[in-house]
C-alpha cells in the first residue's frame, strides 16, 4: 500500500514484558515522528527522526522508552519492563522532504499492558 | 508549555448547518497551525494548514481563521453532512516540518 503502515495493530502485555512496535512510512518520506495518544486526547509528541538521525527525542516519557530508525526507513518503538500508564495507541507519522509541514499518519498500534 | 484548547463538549448539528470549531493556545504564536480528522480506529489525516501570517484559508466546503492577537484558530464546514461526523484536531507546530503540539480534540456529530 502507499500509506503508512504500522504493526501490530494491538497488542497485549503483561506488566514488565518488553514490546516492540514497528512503522513502514511512505516510501521517500525524511521525516518520521512517532506519537502516543491516551484515550480521548489529542497525540502526544515522542520522537522524531531525519533520514536515520534521531533529531528530537525530547517526549519519550522514561529511559524504558527507546525508538531506532538504523537505515533511514523502518522505524521501532521499543518499551521495555511496560507498565500500566504505558497502555495507549503509537502512532507514527511521516512527511515529505519538500513539503515537510504536512505529516501522514498510520493507523496506530493500541497497546494494553494487563 | 504551550497549551491547546479545543471545544470540550461533542458539537452536534444538523445535517446543511455549519458547523464550527475553536482551538485556543496560550503562549506565544506559532508559525503553523493545522487541522486534522481522526476516525475511531485511524490515524489523524490533514486537511488544512494555516500561516501565522494568513488570516484565512479555505477548501471546498472547508474554512480556517487564525487570529493570533486572539490566539485563536476557527474551523468551519459549511453544508455539513453525516460523512463529517469525526473527531477534529488542532495542531500547533514552531517550525518547518518539526514536531505536532496537538489539541485534545473535538468530536463533530453531523445527524441527518
Amino acid at each position: 500500500g502507499a500509506g503508512v503502515s504500522q504493526s501490530p495493530r494491538y497488542k497485549v502485555a503483561k506488566r514488565g514484558q518488553d514490546v516492540a512496535l514497528r512503522c513502514d512510512p511512505i516510501s521517500g518520506h525524511v521525516s518520521l515522528f512517532w506519537y502516543q495518544q491516551a484515550l480521548g486526547q489529542g497525540p502526544e509528541f515522542l520522537t522524531y527522526f531525519q533520514n536515520e538521525a534521531q533529531l528530537d527525542k525530547s517526549g519519550l516519557p522514561s529511559d524504558r522508552f527507546f525508538a531506532e530508525r538504523p537505515e533511514g526507513s523502518v522505524s521501532t518503538l521499543k518499551i521495555q519492563r511496560t507498565q500500566q500508564e504505558d497502555s495507549a495507541v503509537y502512532l507514527c507519522a511521516s512527511s515529505l522532504r519538500w513539503d515537510k509541514n504536512i505529516q501522514y499518519f498510520g493507523a496506530g498500534t493500541r497497546l494494553s499492558v494487563l | 508549555s504551550q497549551k491547546i484548547e479545543q471545544n470540550s463538549e461533542a458539537l452536534n448539528i444538523q445535517e446543511g448547518k455549519t458547523a464550527t470549531l475553536t482551538c485556543n493556545y496560550t503562549n506565544y504564536s506559532p508559525a503553523y497551525l493545522q487541522w486534522y480528522r481522526q476516525d475511531p480506529g485511524r490515524g489523524p489525516v490533514f486537511l488544512l494548514l494555516i500561516r501565522e501570517n494568513e488570516k484565512e484559508k479555505r477548501k471546498e466546503r472547508l474554512k480556517v481563521t487564525f487570529d493570533t492577537t486572539l490566539k485563536q484558530s476557527l474551523f468551519h464546514i459549511t453544508a455539513s453532512q453525516p460523512a463529517d461526523s469525526a473527531t477534529y484536531l488542532c495542531a500547533l507546530s514552531y517550525n518547518q516540518g518539526g514536531k505536532l503540539i496537538f489539541g485534545q480534540g473535538t468530536e463533530l456529530s453531523v445527524k441527518p
